[in-house]
């Protein structure tokens, strides 16, 4: 069974830099498999952030980043505010129509 | 502006069915992919099921092969969700989401996303 990994959680101070990262049990993460990234606060619905490894959507700044880092996919924020405090999940696409979603990271700005 | 309308969501027994719905506006529907993602109460998100741009081609997490269905009408822009012998860990808020890429026949990555309707099973 494929596991897709996050960080449970992590924390930034405001004005820092936070790396999250993406990664995959059977092997390295690579651009093959299109990784995406989306913030979620509570009780609303996901926010796409990144696709296609470092795309960034329609209205996200550009303190956003999307990168491979050695084996993984990895989110970059810089610049750290308050309302970036939030979930972040990363997707990876396995071929086939397939996707699988991280558990998710937890990111707190204190 | 793109817009996903979900709909269909409610209350239903284990063992009972149902269908959800996503109207898209916005958008060239029959030009993307689709797929509806999942989110229990308190967990991560979970991808359901995708469908490709004209279809025919549908897709299936294992936590729901052989008992759900989805399928599109691209005549009425609208994504559906068949949900059969349904169980309590089913319960979720059901997402519709528009695939990124034109005309690519799997959906990898998502750009936009309904409100979402809640599903609960519940005897």
């Amino acid at each position: 069974q494929t596991v897709v990994t996050q960080e449970p959680s992590f924390s930034v101070s405001p004005g820092g830099t936070v790396t999250l990262t993406c990664g995959l049990s059977s092997g390295p993460v690579s651009t093959s498999y299109y990784p995406s990234w989306y913030q979620q606060t509570p009780g609303q619905a996901p926010r796409t952030l990144i696709y296609s490894t470092n795309t960034r959507s329609s209205g996200v700044p550009d303190r956003f980043f999307g990168s491979i880092l050695g084996n993984k996919a990895a989110l970059t924020i810089t610049g750290a505010q308050a309302d970036d405090e939030s979930d972040y999940y990363c997707v990876l696409f396995m071929g086939s129509g397939i996707s699988v979603f991280g558990g998710g990271t937890k990111l707190t700005v204190l | 502006e793109v817009q996903l309308l979900e709909s269909g969501g409610g209350l239903v027994q284990p063992g009972g069915s149902l269908r959800l719905s996503c109207a898209a506006s916005g958008f060239t529907f029959n030009n993307y992919a689709m797929s509806w993602v999942r989110q229990a109460p308190g967990k991560g998100l979970e991808w359901v099921s995708g469908i490709s741009v004209s279809g025919g081609s549908t897709y299936y997490a294992d936590s729901v092969k052989g008992r759900f269905t989805i399928s599109r009408d691209n005549s009425k822009n609208t994504l559906y969700l068949q949900m059969n012998s349904l169980r309590a860990e089913d319960t979720a808020v059901y997402y519709c989401a528009k695939g990124v890429i034109v005309l690519m026949v799997y959906a990898t990555g998502f750009d936009y996303w309904g409100q979402g309707t809640l599903v609960t099973v519940s005897s």
